[in-house]
Order: C-alpha cells, then sequence, then structure tokens
C-alpha cells in the first residue's frame, strides 16, 4: 500500500518563474494538504483541499494556488517565484472525517537562484 | 488551536525510555494531542494522539495529565534511529481534516 508520494523530489527555478507541484495521496484518503518548510523551521500550513476545493487557507499570499483532482490528487502551483520561496514543500493526506492523522509524503526541495 | 511549549532540545541514551514533555496549558476539551515525528530529509511521521486518556500504540505512549494541560511522550526503548524532531501539536476536532500547527518542536538525540 503505497504512502504519500510527491514528484519532483528536488528542484531549482530562478527569480519569477512558475512552478508545479505534485501530490499523490495514499490508498484512500481523499482530503489533501499542502505545508512549506524551511530550514530549521516547523512546517507551516499552506492550505487543504477535499472534494476538489480549497476548504482552508493559511496565511500565503496568492501567488500560492492549488488544484484537486477526481481522483484525490493535487498540484501546488507557485507564481512569480521568490528567493524566500526556497523550502521543502510537504504533501499530507487524510480522511474526510475529524480525528483522523494526517500523513505526509517526503516532500519536493525547492530552490530558487 | 491551542499553543505548545516543548524543550528546544534532549539528549537520550541508547535502550534507556525517552520522556518528552509537551505543555499544552490553553488546550480546550475538544483539542487532541497529536505528536509527529520528522527524521532528517524525511517528511514527518504521525506517532500518536490522545484526547484525555493515555493512549499506546506499536511505537510510544501517550500520557496526558488529568487537567489536560500537559503531556509526555514516551519512546520505550530509544534506538538510534529515533533521532529526530519530535512535534507535540494540539488540533481541535471539528470538520474533517483541520490543518497542523507546528510549532519548533524538540530536537531528540539517541547517543550510544
Amino acid at each position: 500500500d503505497a504512502g504519500v508520494t510527491q514528484s519532483p523530489t528536488h528542484l531549482i527555478k530562478t527569480r519569477g518563474q512558475q512552478v508545479t507541484l505534485r501530490c499523490s495521496p495514499k490508498s484512500g484518503h481523499d482530503t489533501v494538504s499542502w505545508y512549506q518548510q524551511a530550514l530549521g523551521q516547523g512546517p507551516q500550513f499552506i492550505f487543504q483541499y477535499y472534494e476538489e476545493e480549497e476548504r482552508q487557507r493559511g496565511n500565503f499570499p496568492d501567488r500560492f494556488s492549488g488544484h484537486q483532482f477526481p481522483n484525490y490528487s493535487s498540484e501546488l502551483n507557485v507564481n512569480a517565484l521568490l528567493l524566500g520561496d526556497s523550502a521543502l514543500y510537504l504533501c499530507a493526506s487524510s480522511l474526510g472525517q475529524v480525528n483522523q492523522p494526517q500523513h505526509f509524503g517526503d516532500g519536493t526541495r525547492l530552490s530558487i537562484l | 488551536d491551542a499553543k505548545t511549549t516543548q524543550p528546544t532540545s534532549m539528549d537520550c541514551a541508547e535502550g534507556r525510555a525517552a520522556n518528552l514533555p509537551c505543555n499544552h496549558s490553553t488546550i480546550s476539551g475538544n483539542e487532541y494531542v497529536y505528536w509527529y515525528r520528522q527524521i532528517h530529509s524525511q517528511g514527518p511521521q504521525y506517532i500518536i494522539h490522545g484526547l484525555k486518556n493515555n493512549e499506546t500504540n506499536e511505537m510510544a505512549s501517550l500520557i496526558i495529565t488529568e487537567d489536560r494541560k500537559s503531556s509526555t511522550l514516551i519512546l520505550p526503548h530509544a534506538t538510534l534511529r529515533d533521532t529526530a524532531v519530535y512535534y507535540c501539536i494540539v488540533r481541535a476536532i471539528k470538520a474533517a481534516g483541520n490543518k497542523l500547527t507546528f510549532g519548533g518542536g524538540t530536537r531528540v538525540l539517541v547517543k550510544p
């Protein structure tokens, strides 16, 4: 039973470019959350998708957007990349029920030059 | 969600029990205590969670005080592979899939 998978594992972009990161949830999970983790800090919540809609959003600008597909997989898009967007981007999936733990992938390491 | 306070770092001896404290003095009645850990270069790994009763699984035990203002994660026999950052998180019982709010966590180093 595959866990949460993310692609790519590493990515290098330059300032001003756009990037798309992908996430496949754990089998049976229908909710996907995205987190940004800067070096030496804990993950920060970006947003969450359920039933193909954004259900919750953290304190991130509109440059960060996402999408969830009918098969529950998800994409995170970041436009107009800044140097400060360099981070580990984590995807977590869970069941759409209360009190269900989120399970994380190993993330995509994004470096902005 | 209530905030949590954890020690910045702690060392543990291999083979001994590791006791990781967490304070959550502002926790409300509808909030669970969750523990995750993050080993270097990996995503956070779910360990255990609880509401008010003590919980145990194959990874760890969670002891929550009667007033629910603090808790302790116990790794019964620490191994070198338990070296990681451990996060204590308080999460509300709401509609499905509520977000996780991570703090700085406790950096645990298991020594031989």
